[in-house]
C-alpha cells in the first residue's frame, strides 16, 4: 500500500541556518504531496502541497519539489526562525475507491536554536 | 468559521473505563478523519467517513475501538474497554469533495492509567 518515510528527528538547528527535511513516497496511483506543520498543542495545518510532477509548493519561506523519477518531496527553507520549531508531517493523498485518502509520514520535530 | 472542534482537550481514565472522544467538522465538510497519534508510530489513520457513512476502518486497532457518525455535525470514537496502550493523541480532521487540504482539530490528549 501507498506509504511516506521521512527522515527521524529531532533535527536541531541554529537560527538562520539551512534546513533540508528528506521525505520519500511509495504509491501506486499519481498521488499530490503535501506538508504539514503542527506547533506545539495544536493540530496539524497545511504548509504546501504539489500535485504533479515537478511541481514546487511553496510558502512562509518553505519549499519543496515534487521529484517523481526519486519518489522524493524534501522540504527545504534557506534560513529558519526561531518560531520555525514544530514538527513537520509530510503526506501523500491518493484517489482510492472511497475519495481521497491522506497517509503521513512518522514527522519530524525541528528545534531552532537563537 | 470555528474549525473543527473536538472534545475533551483531555481525558484522564483508568483501564478498564470506556472513553468517547467527539468531534464536530467544518459545515460543509463531507469527510470526517479520525487519527491517532503516538511517539512510536506517528500518525495512523483510524477511520473515514464520508456522507456520514464509513468508508474505511482498516487502521481501527481492534474490536475495542468502534467509531460512529450519526448525522454531517457529529462523530464519536468510542473506546470500550481501554487499555494504557491507548494513551494517545487522538484528531479529527474534516474536508470536502474535491479538495484534499485536510483541516485538524487541536485533537484529545487521552491518558489510560
Amino acid at each position: 500500500g501507498d506509504s511516506v518515510t521521512q527522515m527521524e528527528g529531532p533535527v536541531t538547528l541554529s537560527e538562520e541556518a539551512f534546513l533540508t527535511i528528506n521525505c520519500t513516497y511509495t504509491a501506486t496511483g499519481y498521488p499530490s504531496l503535501f506538508w504539514y506543520v503542527q506547533y506545539p498543542g495544536e493540530g496539524l495545518q497545511l504548509l504546501l502541497k504539489a500535485t504533479k510532477a515537478d511541481d514546487k509548493g511553496s510558502n512562509k519561506g518553505f519549499e519543496a519539489t515534487y521529484r517523481k523519477e526519486t519518489t522524493s518531496f524534501h522540504l527545504e527553507k534557506g534560513s529558519v526562525q526561531v518560531s520555525d520549531s514544530a514538527v513537520y508531517f509530510c503526506a501523500l493523498s491518493d484517489q482510492g475507491a472511497g475519495g481521497f485518502k491522506t497517509i503521513f509520514g512518522a514527522g519530524t520535530r525541528l528545534f531552532v536554536k537563537a | 468559521d470555528a474549525g473543527v472542534i473536538q472534545s475533551p482537550r483531555h481525558e484522564v481514565t483508568e483501564m478498564g473505563q470506556e472513553v468517547t472522544l467527539r468531534c464536530k467538522p467544518i459545515s460543509g465538510h463531507d469527510y470526517l478523519f479520525w487519527y491517532r497519534q503516538t511517539m512510536m508510530r506517528g500518525l495512523e489513520l483510524l477511520i473515514y467517513f464520508n456522507n456520514n457513512v464509513p468508508i474505511d476502518d482498516s487502521g481501527m486497532p481492534e474490536d475495542r475501538f468502534s467509531a460512529k457518525m450519526p448525522n454531517a455535525s457529529f462523530s464519536t470514537l468510542k473506546i470500550q474497554p481501554s487499555e494504557p496502550r491507548d494513551s494517545a493523541v487522538y484528531f479529527c480532521a474534516s474536508r470536502k469533495t474535491g479538495e484534499e487540504k485536510l483541516f485538524f482539530g487541536s485533537g484529545t490528549q487521552l491518558s489510560v492509567l
